[in-house]
């Protein structure tokens, strides 16, 4: 298994602003993912976080607005950029035993983020 | 059509009743499927894997159609504490990189 840290664990920004979410990974892994939930909806994946390269954003999401950094292998950084109401959500980071195919995830405890 | 399709509920039964979840993916190359457990304000966590044979975990039983591309969770006796929302999750992509696409999730209430 695997202990995330995720912070900060809740926030409530002004529009316009940009918050960065921080995840602690207490052991290496090659990829992390950072998700979103939406009010009353399910996870949907934002971008897979490989260290050593760039982010691989999923359909709908692009790095000018959720830029990521992966500066070691047990460590990321989801910064939600230029914010709106719409991105009022919760973001999780996650990740998988390294590289094993067909394994569960792991999830930090999530970031709740409300945009006034 | 989405990836992964559930039912949202939700399913409001008694405590000792026996409830069913359904789940269908559209991607034929998904290769391996799980039931998630999220309570409210958390975080998901994994209840169970879902084989081809079927798997049992005491009161909970995984069913996987391939063919059908469906995957069904079966919760017998139910507990208050089965009360939270059900995601089920498949994985494709290659090798060690796939990645997990979510349901939905299904909601169970269980009252006394």
């Amino acid at each position: 298994s695997a202990v995330i840290s995720q912070k900060p664990s809740r926030d409530i920004c002004q529009r316009g602003t940009s918050l960065t979410i921080q995840c602690q990974v207490d052991s290496q892994v090659t990829m992390m993912f950072w998700y979103r939930q939406q009010p009353g909806q399910s996870l949907t994946l934002i971008a897979t976080a490989n260290q050593g390269s760039e982010a691989t954003y999923e359909s709908g999401f692009v790095i000018d607005k959720f830029p990521i950094s992966r500066p070691n292998l047990t460590f990321s950084t989801l910064t939600v950029s230029n914010m709106s109401p719409e991105d009022s959500s919760i973001y999780l980071c996650s990740v998988k035993q390294d590289l094993v195919p067909n394994t569960e995830a792991f999830f930090g405890q999530g970031t709740r983020l409300t945009v006034v | 059509r989405k990836e992964v399709e559930q039912d949202p509920g939700p399913f409001n039964v008694p405590e000792g009743a026996t409830v069913a979840f359904n789940c269908t993916y559209s991607n034929s190359a998904s290769q391996s499927f799980f039931w998630y457990r999220q309570d409210c304000r958390k975080e998901p966590k994994l209840l169970m894997s879902v084989y081809s044979s079927g798997n049992e975990d005491g009161r909970f039983t995984a069913q996987l159609n391939r063919a059908s591309q469906y995957i069904s969770l079966l919760i017998r006796d139910s507990k208050l504490s089965d009360s939270a929302t059900y995601l089920c999750v498949v994985t494709f992509g290659p090798g060690g990189y796939n990645k997990l696409i979510f349901g939905a999730g299904t909601r169970l209430a269980v009252h006394p």
